[in-house]
């Protein structure tokens, strides 16, 4: 019930393609999804967040889609360079007063963009 | 600070010793976690602290595992007696906590822990 699926686990992806990664969960409570990157040798940062009542959230060449019917969400890095080579992670949380914003992470994808 | 701060940057030690990782979180953060993540894999939640609430422990993988929190900022965590399956990166975030929409998690580069 508290899991977030991530695939796939490791993406190559050509320069200037687009780089897709999803994550599926099964608690209909969480309502906050973010979406960290994370390069070697640092801690992950928040790249974009995205909450159910919109369907798509965009920030530059970054997108969330979300599909809150199939529980689904989804990283969409269009045009993607080799600077975009990391490792993503989406999670999941109940964004109310009171809980412990606990975050729900799903395993990571590692994305290589070939140039 | 700016960020999150996190020493030593890089730990190797025996195994049996004991080691203490320290964290820094930004100042006027409430919540403070620990995760810990092994090579090429996911985050590991291990604890997490709000305010002046009792810590989350439940992400603790044994008793040789403690941290603590002094005075709502600086933490620290510490492993006894490490084991060769201890060695891993230890990342601590901070947010601003119960604050909503506020759950948003800066986190430090690490301390890369290997026991030998």
């Amino acid at each position: 019930q508290q899991q977030v699926k991530q695939s796939p686990q490791s993406l190559i992806v050509q320069k200037g393609g687009i780089s897709i990664i999803n994550c599926a969960y099964e608690n209909t409570a969480f309502d906050y999804f973010p979406w960290y990157q994370q390069f070697p040798g640092k801690g992950p940062a928040l790249l974009i967040a995205i909450r159910p009542d919109v369907s798509e959230k965009k920030e530059g060449r970054f997108t969330i889609s979300f599909n809150k019917s199939a529980k689904q969400f989804s990283l969409h890095i269009m045009d993607s360079q080799p600077g975009d080579s990391a490792t993503y992670f989406c999670a999941a949380s109940i964004d109310e007063r009171d809980s412990n914003y606990q975050l729900i992470w799903g395993a990571g994808t590692k994305l290589i963009i070939k140039p | 600070g700016a960020g999150v701060s996190q020493s030593p940057s890089n730990k190797v030690t025996e195994k049996g010793k004991d080691v203490e990782l320290r964290c820094d979180p930004i100042s006027g953060h409430t919540a403070l976690y620990w995760y810990r993540q092994s090579l090429g894999q996911g985050l590991e939640f291990l604890i997490y602290f709000q305010g002046n609430s009792a810590p989350d422990k439940s992400g603790l993988p044994s008793d040789r595992f403690s941290a603590e929190r002094t005075g709502g900022s600086v933490s620290t965590l510490t492993i006894q007696r490490t084991q060769q399956e201890d060695s891993a990166v230890y990342l601590c975030a901070s947010s601003l906590g119960t604050v909503s929409g506020a759950n948003v998690l800066t986190f430090g580069a690490g301390s890369r822990l290997t026991v030998l």
